[in-house]
């Protein structure tokens, strides 16, 4: 298994308080991802990174902010969180962002936020 | 509309039983196609990459139809293990996951 790791691994949280979540990996890839996983959806991208303090914005990125200072940890910020954004949160890498049979996308073990 | 639509299921087939999923994917721009597999609280896993020529790994077929942006996978001989959430992938300039299809194997 591809080592990935995300902390916290479930956070319960009220509404308008700041949430920070943690994705750090031992493989020295360059891109790291944050997903959010809901009931009727796929995986979305949130916001992603391909290289330190370099990262953009990807699908549904409203609402959230990245950091990344290391190679080995991303980092998800939730400045202000609402109900909608209760989810399960999946961090993922990649050596590519071209993802093929040669270059896949891991992810980490997830983080269940609940924001009540 | 979705960009990558799945039947969502669940599919309750008994062990032994062939199972096929379908997905379709809306952007004819899209180049690589993948199948997931995802068991109850835990990540998503590569299950196998998909090519336009059709691919095989063991009891598992997955084709891909590009004209028709169509993609399925086939579970042969189905195990009480294969019973998980199958996630197609497609990836075009960033990875678009469908909302996955739900299989259980029941003795």
């Amino acid at each position: 298994d591809a080592g990935i790791t995300q902390s916290p691994r479930h956070k319960v949280t009220e509404t308008g308080t700041p949430v920070t979540l943690r994705c750090h990996q031992t493989e020295n890839h360059r891109y790291m991802y944050w997903y959010r996983q809901d009931p009727g959806h796929g995986l979305r991208l949130i916001h992603y990174s391909y290289g330190v303090k370099d990262t953009d914005k990807g699908e549904v990125s409203d609402g959230y902010s990245v950091s990344r200072s290391k190679t080995e940890d991303f980092l998800l910020t939730l400045e202000s969180a609402t109900s909608s954004q209760t989810s399960v949160y999946f961090c993922a890498i990649s050596e590519s962002w071209r993802i093929s049979r040669s270059y896949e996308q891991y992810f980490g073990p997830g983080t269940r936020l609940t924001v009540t | 509309r979705k960009e990558v639509e799945q039947d969502p299921g669940p599919f309750n087939v008994p062990e032994g039983a062939t199972v096929a999923f379908n997905c379709t994917y809306s952007n004819s721009a899209s180049q690589s196609f993948f199948w997931y597999r995802q068991d109850c609280r835990k990540e998503p896993k590569l299950l196998m990459s998909v090519y336009s020529s059709g691919n095989e790994d063991g009891r598992f077929t997955a084709q891909l139809n590009r004209a028709s942006q169509y993609i399925s996978l086939l579970i042969r001989d189905s195990k009480l293990s294969d019973s998980a959430t199958y996630l197609c992938v497609v990836n075009r300039d960033d990875m678009r996951f469908g909302a996955g299809t739900r299989l259980t194997v029941k003795p």
